[in-house]
């Protein structure tokens, strides 16, 4: 099975960086997702890793290492619109390749 | 164009009732799913279909029954509602990428069901 970790809320300010961390415990691996959700709406995708080390997108970075069974999402020059909650979600490698989703990060971004 | 979509966006309705979800993809996705996200916000599968085969089926009551009539669509139905069914359900669709698994989900609207 499946078991994932990730603070359940965390306030930053305005133009600040964060981190959320996220841990996992696994039976198979096959790539980690990150995905934002804002209340009332969907999940969307922000970014994928499955080999360790660092994939950059804009403002948002994410970082795996697979050894640790950890990773990390990070978020620079914060702005309001990024209050909202971050999910991190682990693929496993059987039949469906399903995703398996932590509970969420609630992120607060203040003025 | 919406690429996942799912109808109703809200539905109430009382206990013991049967009820549907519709959702469609135009992604030209194989593969769909069924997610239900409760009051504490864990998102968990309910159901995975590729191309019209149900995939995964988690443990869920049989209750609920997927239905797939072409791999664009998976509609979702509830017999005899409870109150404990009340949750946000997510219909959402993703493709095989050349490593061999799923790239990301991409995720319907929801729909919030309450059980009154």
């Amino acid at each position: 099975g499946q078991n994932i970790d990730q603070p359940t809320e965390m306030t930053a300010t305005e133009g600040a960086i964060v981190q959320i961390n996220c841990t996992y415990q696994t039976s198979g691996f096959n790539g980690l997702f990150w995905y934002q959700q804002h209340a009332g709406e969907a999940p969307t995708f922000l970014s994928y890793n499955v080999l360790d080390g660092l994939e950059e997108k804009g403002r948002f970075s994410s970082f795996l290492s697979r050894s640790k069974g950890y990773s990390y999402l990070l978020l620079k020059e914060l702005q309001m619109k990024d209050s909202a909650s971050y999910l991190c979600a682990v693929r496993g490698d059987n039949a469906g390749n399903m995703l398996t989703f932590g509970g969420g990060t609630r992120l607060m971004v203040k003025p | 164009d919406t690429a996942v979509s799912q109808t109703p966006k809200y539905l109430v309705t009382q206990m013991g009732n049967d009820k549907s979800i519709k959702c469609e993809q135009n992604l030209g996705h194989d593969t769909m799913y069924w997610y239900k996200q409760d009051s504490k916000k864990f998102l968990k599968i309910m159901f995975s279909y590729n191309n019209k085969e149900l995939i995964i089926n988690e443990t869920v009551p049989n209750r609920f029954s997927p239905k797939s009539p072409d791999k664009a669509h998976l509609n979702l139905h509830i017999n005899s509602l409870e109150l404990g069914d009340s949750a946000v359900y997510f219909c959402a669709s993703s493709q095989y990428d050349g490593t061999g698994g799923l790239a990301e989900a991409f995720f319907g609207q929801g729909t919030r069901l309450t059980v009154v």
